[in-house]
């Protein structure tokens, strides 16, 4: 089955700076790759997700990279806020092709330093 | 509200009772999953429906643990004789038929349960 693995597990940056997170998975056959956002005792929640037919998806300060040949995908968020703390999860499924059940990195706790 | 629900949202047990957990998914979306996910991890995927139909099951769903989705709407998943490792968030989740554009999935709230 496929295996997502996430760095780092932690993360703090000041006010203003950005944040990146690391994710790779092992099923060549996955095409989706969704981001979500899980604060203290509440759902998952998506923040932006890409399609393996494309290599860069931006939402204002979100943005998602993938690289399918070397099977990694990266979250980046610019001019971090205080909002933004949170745990984020990256996943890998493949999508509208086939059950679409996801498969869940381990998270990072990401602290934004006011 | 025409998310997920989930119910209950908070249940504490003795070890070896039997617990119920009740997903009422969005309306148009015939798939479901339920998820399990302990303190400081991702969730982990436990079983998928299409319909009433039990498509995938994870190896994580012990023979205490079973799930049904009889008329395709509403889905229950059920752990017989808790035990302590069984303490976790069960989430459930909802997509549209097909996967929907992108195979974006739904998530209710979900439901913690407390073994003691």
């Amino acid at each position: 089955g496929e295996n997502v693995e996430q760095h780092p597990s932690t993360l703090s940056v000041q006010e203003g700076d950005s944040a990146v997170i690391k994710c790779t998975y092992s099923d060549s056959a996955s095409n989706y790759f969704p981001w979500y956002k899980q604060e203290l005792g509440k759902r998952p929640q998506l923040i932006i997700d890409i399609r393996s037919n494309v290599g860069e998806k931006k939402d204002q300060r979100i943005a998602v990279t993938l690289n399918k040949t070397a099977k990694h995908f990266s979250l980046h968020i610019t001019e971090t806020q205080p909002e933004d703390s949170a745990v984020y999860f990256c996943a890998a499924s493949r999508g509208a092709t086939g059950a679409n059940n996801l498969f869940f990195g381990t998270g990072t706790r990401l602290t934004v330093i006011p | 509200d025409t998310g997920v629900s989930q119910d209950p949202r908070h249940k504490i047990t003795k070890r070896g009772q039997n617990v119920t957990f009740r997903c009422d998914p969005i309306s148009e979306h015939n798939r479901l999953y339920w998820y399990r996910q302990t303190l400081g991890q991702g969730p982990e995927f436990l079983t998928y429906f299409q319909n009433e139909a039990q498509l995938e099951k994870s190896r994580l769903l012990s023979d205490r643990f079973s799930a049904e989705r009889p008329k395709g709407s509403f889905s229950t998943l059920e752990i017989q004789r808790t035990e302590q490792g069984d303490s976790a968030m069960y989430l459930c989740a909802s997509s549209p038929p097909g996967g929907g554009a992108t195979g974006e999935l739904f998530f209710g709230e979900g439901s913690r349960l407390t073994v003691l």
